[in-house]
């Protein structure tokens, strides 16, 4: 299993230009997550997808939109990026187990935007 | 206050010493604990759950205070490996997906 996969690893855009993060997950898990992480501010939640057809903001959804393609994809795109989108963003799935949701992330994908 | 507060550190402490982390939640309704560890420029990663009675893990050891809103995470004989950064994240809302993370307490221990 590979788990959790995000593509790309790494990416420079300009200001205004838009891109799609790719997230995949291989664990048959329901729930999905997308956040961004920042110097100084922990993990902030951008949106979730608690099943294959839903999708809901998060902490952080401003200038995101995510599409959930199916059960194992989810991905979050930016339309007119912007400096403050600089970030690394990771892709995470959830399982419940116990009665409890094991949340499960991707390597990461490094943003700078210019 | 923020939702979930911890002391950043660094915690600079030597091969086989004791080091405590604290935590602190803002909503009494909270229902989930957990403790995660995420290594530099690498995800973060479920390290353990925290239950009202206390549990155990190994040199690890994660306890909840309900009444003070708090959790602590003990780690026992430090190994140069743990260096890392613990972050402590709690589903604060009954029913939903949610975590919020704290921003994490970095740990370095030295040979």
């Amino acid at each position: 299993n590979a788990g959790v996969t995000q593509t790309p690893k790494f990416q420079v855009l300009k200001t205004g230009q838009s891109m799609t993060l790719q997230c995949a997950q291989d664990m048959n898990h329901n729930s999905m997550y997308w956040y961004r992480q920042d110097p100084g501010m922990g993990l902030r939640l951008i949106y979730y997808s608690a099943s294959e057809g839903t999708t809901d903001k998060g902490e952080v959804p401003n200038g995101y939109n995510v599409s959930r393609l199916n059960k194992r994809e989810f991905s979050l795109r930016l339309e007119s990026a912007a400096p403050s989108q600089t970030s690394v963003y990771f892709c995470a799935s959830s399982e419940l187990t116990g009665g409890e949701e094991t949340q499960y992330f991707g390597p990461g994908t490094r943003l700078l935007v210019l | 206050r923020k939702e979930v507060e911890q002391d950043p550190g660094p915690f600079n402490v030597p091969e086989g010493a004791t080091v405590a982390f604290n935590c602190t939640y803002s909503n009494s309704a909270s229902q989930s604990f957990f403790w995660y560890r995420q290594d530099c420029r690498k995800e973060p990663k479920l390290l353990m759950s925290v239950y009202s009675s206390g549990n155990e893990d190994g040199r690890f050891t994660a306890q909840l205070n309900r009444a003070s809103q708090y959790i602590s995470l003990l780690i026992r004989d430090s190994k140069l490996s743990d260096s890392a950064t613990y972050l402590c994240v709690v589903n604060s809302r009954a029913g939903s997906y949610q975590l919020t993370f704290g921003k994490g307490t970095k740990l370095s221990v030295i040979p």
